[in-house]
């Protein structure tokens, strides 16, 4: 079985200040990895994901994620943040012999604040 | 515009009552989800199909129906035997080509209150 782990439920900074959003996760067998962002009362977007080659994948906004499969994370890195970034980030796991089936961790609240 | 439309926004129940959520996909998607998202907590999945006439059991399905009778929509109903069917539901659509770029697409979610 997979999980995902989220030790972080929320992460006040400053603007402009940069910022580590906590990815584990456990598994016995490889996965895809996958960052979604959830603005309120709105569905989850895709920000980032990890399916093969460079450990290192960015999104269009800035945002960074490292794979490290020795320490079985995926940390989501921003250099510099700003007002608009506050939002609920997911991180999520797929196992690459399935499609389908997609686990979430519990979520981060990012807030930044002026 | 191809997306994921998802309707009520909000919904209102009395309990007991059966209630049934839209979710209608444009992206020529075969597969489509369901999930329940509680507060602190992530996404749950209730029911998947990956084909027309065909589902499967999440996770957390006890409560919960679905049908796909059309590749573009997958209705779920939340059942009187739902325990604790205040919730944001969240509908999500992927191909299942076996592609790497297999990616779950969501939609704006539908908020359930059970008064």
């Amino acid at each position: 079985a997979q999980s995902v782990t989220q030790l972080d439920s929320q992460v006040p900074v400053f603007e402009e200040a940069p910022v580590e959003l906590r990815c584990n996760y456990s598994s016995s067998v490889s996965v895809y990895l996958f960052w979604y962002v959830q603005y309120p009362n709105q569905g989850l977007q895709l920000l980032l994901k990890y399916l093969s080659g460079s450990t290192l994948v960015e999104s269009i906004n800035g945002f960074e994620a490292e794979f490290n499969k020795s320490q079985t994370s995926f940390h989501l890195r921003k250099p510099s943040v700003h007002i608009s970034d506050t939002a609920e980030y997911f991180c999520a796991v797929r196992r690459m012999d399935s499609s389908y089936k997609l686990i979430f961790g519990s979520g981060t609240r990012l807030l930044v604040r002026p | 515009d191809g997306g994921i439309t998802q309707s009520p926004k909000y919904l209102f129940r009395k309990e007991g009552q059966n209630v049934t959520l839209s979710c209608e996909q444009n992206l020529n998607h075969d597969a489509m989800y369901w999930y329940r998202q509680d507060p602190g907590q992530g996404l749950r999945l209730i029911y998947y199909s990956q084909i027309v006439n065909d589902f499967q059991k999440g996770d957390i399905a006890e409560g919960y129906s679905v049908s796909r009778e059309k590749k573009e929509s997958f209705p779920l109903t939340v059942t009187s035997a739902q325990k604790n069917p205040t919730a944001f539901y969240l509908c999500a659509s992927s191909s299942i080509s076996g592609a790497l770029t297999d990616t779950q697409y969501f939609g704006p979610g539908t908020r359930l209150t059970v008064l």
